[in-house]
């Protein structure tokens, strides 16, 4: 499958605490993303990385790549309730017109 | 809000049916995609067009086609309909540039009864 893989599937934590969840994959890539989804609603892009950058910031986002590993992870600090969703890494594989999603890592914050 | 309008928002029908589903890209969008997301599972992609023209294929079914029309809108069509066909649909768009972020509808809950 060209299907990257999150770790963990799923995440439950409190408030206020840092979420970390890893994406895997198995080709080389061009670039990686980051998507939220809201249960049943459209995903979101929250944030692209792109092959020759090892970390990338955005807000209380904190993304970073190994190529030489082929993974990914996204931090989200200080968690509010709000950020409860799904998270979907998504590849940028070299020689391929489209984007490649991973399974995805459920959030859940506690109040 | 994406921009990425998808109609219906649900589609209840039965096995053997032909449904279409439709998507409208976000303005000065040339690319539309669409992705199948059974529960539970990942996206699952299915097709991409850029300005009319088919530009990659993924895991459709015979059984399933699209097409992109001169206005840029999109069309899934699914016939035969089978009870594994349930799922949500998204459309996506995006600027036609090669692994530039997507913009997703808010997608087609299908059920096949």
């Amino acid at each position: 499958s060209q299907q990257g893989e999150e770790d963990p599937q799923a995440l439950s934590i409190q408030e206020g605490e840092n979420a970390t969840m890893n994406c895997s994959y198995k080709t080389s890539i061009n670039n990686l993303q980051w998507y939220r989804q809201n249960s049943g609603r459209g995903l979101v892009h929250l944030i692209l990385i792109r092959s020759n950058e090892r970390e990338k910031h955005s807000g209380r986002l904190r993304v970073t790549l190994d190529t030489s590993k082929k993974s990914s992870s996204l931090l989200i600090t200080a968690s509010r309730a709000a950020d409860t969703a799904s998270y979907f890494c998504a590849t940028d594989q070299t020689g391929a017109n489209n984007l490649f999603f991973g399974t995805g890592t459920r959030l859940t914050v506690i109040p | 809000d994406s921009g990425v309008t998808q109609t219906p928002k649900h589609l209840i029908t039965a096995t053997g049916q032909r449904v279409t589903l439709r998507c409208s890209p976000r303005s000065g969008d040339l690319s539309v995609y669409w992705y199948q997301q059974s529960l539970d599972q990942g996206l699952q992609f299915l097709i991409q067009y850029y300005n009319g023209e088919e530009r990659a294929k993924g895991n459709i079914l015979e059984r399933f086609s699209a097409q992109q029309f001169p206005d840029l809108h999109s069309e899934l069509n699914l016939s035969s309909l089978e009870l594994g066909d349930s799922a949500l649909y998204f459309c996506a768009s995006g600027g036609g540039v090669r692994g530039s972020p997507l913009h997703f509808g808010n997608g087609t809950r299908l059920t096949v009864t």
